[in-house]
């Protein structure tokens, strides 16, 4: 069976940073490109980042390009985010998702996410 | 970027009737690379639909998608009461490096 577990949301100041992880199994996650996306209160899904399986290749929204960082250890099975310099606007529920090529696609397996907040 | 539209904004239908859904893109979504996703509230999207027309894992016939190019359908032959949710679609047929772009989402509502 499929699991992805997010963790590391929680309250942040303005200009502050977090990294969320995502941990997987049921799968060979080194075969597979991992997504983030996020969603703010009330409000659709938006994209954010993307990581090829080997992790070689990454893909970032405008939104927060030069802010986030994308990773993956493929010995760990986890995917990383690291956010700095947020925003109020970064506020959402950020869901990791697993593509389902090496390249991303579509998810076809979502964790359940965790709730950034960011506000002073 | 692929901007993808999704009408009517909500649906009020009652169990047991037909629903159809519509995305339509800003330009045409290469080999129809369209999918459709399910999210109750407080929960995660479920894939229901990918390649605008083969249904993901487990996924009841009673959901299908259609269409190309730039015009999508998700259907829902006949309601069932856990079908009444938000529905978006999502492309990813653009050209490489380019994002993946969501639809604003349809709500399918118990009328």
């Amino acid at each position: 069976e499929v699991q992805l577990v997010e963790s590391g949301g929680g309250l942040v100041q303005p200009g502050g940073s977090l990294r969320l992880s995502c941990a997987a199994s049921g799968f060979t996650f080194s075969n597979n490109a991992m997504s983030w996306v996020r969603q703010a209160p009330g409000k659709g899904l938006e994209w954010v980042s993307a990581t090829s399986s080997s992790g070689s290749i990454t893909y970032y929204a405008d939104s927060v390009k030069g802010r986030f960082t994308i990773s993956r250890d493929n010995s760990k099975n986890t995917l990383y985010l690291q956010m700095n310099s947020l925003r109020a606007e970064d506020t959402a529920v950020y869901y990791c998702a697993k593509n389902s090529g090496w390249y991303w696609n579509f998810g076809d397996y979502w964790g359940q996410g965790t709730l950034v907040t960011v506000s002073s | 970027e692929i901007v993808l539209t999704q009408s009517p904004g909500t649906l009020s239908l009652s169990p047991g009737e037909r629903a159809t859904l519509s995305c339509r893109a800003s330009q045409s979504v290469s080999h129809n690379y369209l999918a459709w996703y399910q999210q109750k509230p407080g929960q995660a999207p479920r894939l229901l639909i990918y390649g605008a027309s083969s249904r993901a894992t487990g996924i009841p016939d009673r959901f299908g998608g259609s269409g190309s190019g730039t015009d999508f359908t998700l259907t829902i032959s006949r309601l069932e009461p856990e079908d009444f949710a938000l529905y978006y679609c999502q492309q990813y047929g653009g050209s490489p490096g380019s994002p993946l772009t969501f639809g604003g989402g349809t709500k399918v509502e118990i009328k």
